[in-house]
């Protein structure tokens, strides 16, 4: 069965610092990998998602993540933090069959990020 | 496009009282999704629907809760009677379907049970 492990539930970064949010998945299948993000009191916005093309994906907010086979990982990267990324990230991956043509999602536990000025 | 709408945004109600939330998923997704988000257990699956259709309630906590999607556009997920525990906020997702697992959430249902 796919699952996802997001390592560390609280990071916290300098503003202009860069942001790493770490993720590991299982899957049995090619996966399909997301990243979303809360912002307090908001419903998860997604970030981006990778669905097996190019392994670096660039999302919104100047967020990008890699996808790495051999070590089982889509990390999440932003070269410098500013204050309205202090949120929660959720790493997430789809627990789609082989040969199916549709999953659900599997999310991570979530990793707070805190930006200090 | 209006995203997801959930409606209350806020609940407050006691203890045995029956609970409404309400969703309305975006227009042509045909997948849709009921989450629990608690600081102790994170975020938790409780239902999805395809085509109006409940595909698993295996994360529904009790028979206290139900769900229902009587048409494409509504859905709702009742708690009958309500306890303290359920104190939470929830979130319903739509998603398109077939070929496409993003997900777009509502901005949730913040409930109170005293």
């Amino acid at each position: 069965a796919q699952s996802v492990t997001q390592l560390g539930s609280h990071v916290s970064v300098s503003e202009g610092a860069l942001v790493l949010l770490r993720c590991n998945y299982s899957s049995s299948v090619p996966p399909y990998l997301f990243w979303y993000v809360q912002y307090p009191n908001q419903g998860l916005q997604l970030l981006l998602k990778y669905t097996s093309a190019a392994t670096l994906v660039k999302g919104i907010n100047g967020f990008e993540a890699e996808f790495k086979k051999s070590e089982t990982s889509f990390h999440l990267t932003k070269p410098s933090a500013h204050m309205s990324d202090a949120a929660e990230y959720f790493c997430a991956v789809s627990d789609r069959v082989y040969g199916g043509s549709q999953g659900n999602l599997i999310f991570g536990k979530g990793t707070k990020l805190s930006v200090k000025p | 496009d209006a995203g997801v709408i959930q409606s209350p945004r806020h609940e407050v109600t006691e203890m045995g009282q029956e609970v409404t939330l309400r969703c309305k998923p975006i227009s042509g997704h045909n997948s849709l999704f009921w989450y629990r988000q608690t600081m102790m257990r994170g975020l938790e699956l409780l239902i999805y629907f395809n085509n109006n259709v409940p595909i698993d309630d295996s994360g529904m906590p009790e028979d206290r809760f139900s769900a229902k999607m009587p048409n494409a556009s509504f859905s709702t997920l009742k708690i009958q009677p309500s306890e303290p525990r359920d104190s939470a906020v929830y979130f319903c997702a739509s998603s398109p379907g077939t070929g496409s697992e993003t997900q777009y959430f509502g901005p949730g249902t913040r409930l109170l049970v005293l």
